[in-house]
């Protein structure tokens, strides 16, 4: 079974750190691009940052400078690091698996909440 | 970055058609045939409908048709059952090397 799962969510004060991870399994980690995606409880999905098999990164205006993607083929693993939070970075954050034609993500995690309070 | 404008709620009844519009640029929507289409039903992780502007993923019901013209593009619903009341959202890739969704809209079944 083709599944995504986050971990390394939690409450952090603005200004924090926090990393986040997604383990993978069932399919060929390594042939596929990532992404992460966040979702405020009761709003609109925001696409955060992608991360190809050849190691092409992309970020969302909002976390550029701030976050940091990376991967782990032999782990078959994801993570997101995040510095200097803020209050608006508090949501749900998914990893997404790209499909491989049109940059559709075909698989999600469940997600893991990260929230950002003093 | 801004969003894909979608409009916030439309709805229909059962057997009916709707249609939700996706409108960004020519940077994004009409720029390129990456444009995918996420149905998230309440309390629900969002699940891929449409990509490619028109394809559907294996198991995913043929009610659910894309297209695309000029800086827009559209998520049909055909046939429309109790079970697709939820969210949809699209999403584009941008030029800028960025991917970008709309602002979701959510589907009411009367």
């Amino acid at each position: 079974e083709v599944q995504l799962v986050e971990s390394g969510g939690g409450l952090v004060q603005p200004g924090g750190s926090l990393r986040l991870s997604c383990a993978s399994s069932g399919f060929t980690f390594s042939s596929h691009a990532m992404n992460w995606v966040r979702q405020v409880p009761g709003k609109g999905l925001q696409w955060v940052s992608y991360i190809n098999h050849a190691g092409a990164i992309y970020y969302a205006d909002s976390v550029k400078g701030r976050f940091t993607i990376s991967r782990d083929n032999a782990k078959n693993s994801l993570d997101l690091q995040m510095n200097s939070l803020r209050d608006d970075d508090t949501a749900v954050y998914y990893c997404t698996r790209d499909g491989g034609r049109a940059y559709e993500m075909d698989v999600w995690g469940q997600g893991t909440t990260v929230t950002v309070s003093s | 970055q801004s969003a894909l404008t979608q409009p916030a709620s439309v709805s229909g009844s059962p057997g009916q058609s709707i249609t939700i519009s996706c409108t960004g640029t020519r940077s994004d929507v009409g720029g390129h045939n990456f444009v995918s289409w996420y149905q998230q039903r309440p309390g629900k992780v969002p699940k891929l409908v449409i990509y490619d502007v028109s394809d559907r993923p294996s198991g995913v019901s043929n009610r659910f048709s894309g297209s695309k013209s000029g800086n827009t593009a559209s998520l049909t619903i055909s046939g429309l059952q109790a079970e697709d009341e939820a969210d949809y959202y699209c999403n584009s890739y941008r030029s800028s090397a960025t991917l970008v969704f709309g602002g979701g809209t959510k589907l009411t079944v009367l």
